[in-house]
């Protein structure tokens, strides 16, 4: 699986919204952009992919760039809830994922 | 279930002794993964179960760790002659496995080594 890089850590004002980008140049055809986040003490949280196109769900939008080596995840409005760790991995379909060590994000109240 | 289970939720153990995790994936989840997380650190791939293919252990760090998948549902991690290195909390996924599909994980099992 490609490497992705992100900032080790991001402030974002409450009810702002937050912009964590990922870097993943070396990323192939066939492998999507997966986010997912970890909250203090819990399992890691599924919160969106994407192959190419801009997605979006009720937690989150996923933005990929057109040449696909870079991605920002947006939180619409930030709560205090969203801080947590958010990793953004890169992979093909039935791999294992690989996680990184994520950006900590901290909603300030 | 409504999500994956993993029991116990702690367990200490004395240096040199054998644990066995368990994890309960989602109903028909044919994907099922063993991550571990150090205190403080990133996870760790340990081993992949997809379908009826031979597992991926390629992460598991010593002869010491196995896994097993009992039915393609209930896997058991088991550690042997546990070490201190081995303190970590153990965290099960699963996945219907379907192109692009999330992964859900449960809460995982802290195991403290004494």
């Amino acid at each position: 699986d490609a490497k992705t890089t992100q900032p080790p850590s991001m402030d974002c004002a409450e009810g702002r919204a937050a912009n964590l980008p990922c870097n993943h140049s070396t990323i192939s055809g066939n492998e999507y952009v997966y986010w997912y986040r970890q909250i203090h003490s819990q399992g890691p949280q599924y919160i969106i992919h994407g192959l190419k196109n801009n997605e979006t769900n009720e937690m989150a939008s996923l933005i990929i760039t057109e040449d696909r080596k870079s991605s920002t995840l947006i939180l619409p409005h930030a709560t205090l809830r969203d801080t947590a760790v958010y990793y953004c991995i890169v992979r093909v379909v039935q791999s294992q994922f690989y996680f990184g060590t994520g950006t900590s994000l901290t909603v300030i109240p | 279930g409504a999500g994956v289970s993993q029991s116990p939720s702690n367990k200490v153990t004395e240096k040199g002794k054998d644990v066995e995790l368990r994890c309960d994936p989602i109903s028909g989840h044919t994907a099922l993964y063993w991550y571990r997380q150090s205190l403080g650190q990133g996870l760790e791939f340990l081993i992949y179960f997809q379908g009826n293919s031979a597992p991926d252990k390629s992460g598991l760090p010593s002869d010491r760790f196995s896994a097993e998948r009992t039915g393609g549902s209930v896997s058991t991690l088991t550690i042997q002659r546990t070490q201190q290195e081995d303190s970590a909390v153990y965290l099960c996924a699963s996945s219907l496995g379907s192109q692009g599909a999330g992964y859900t994980f449960g809460s995982g099992t802290r195991l403290t080594v004494v």
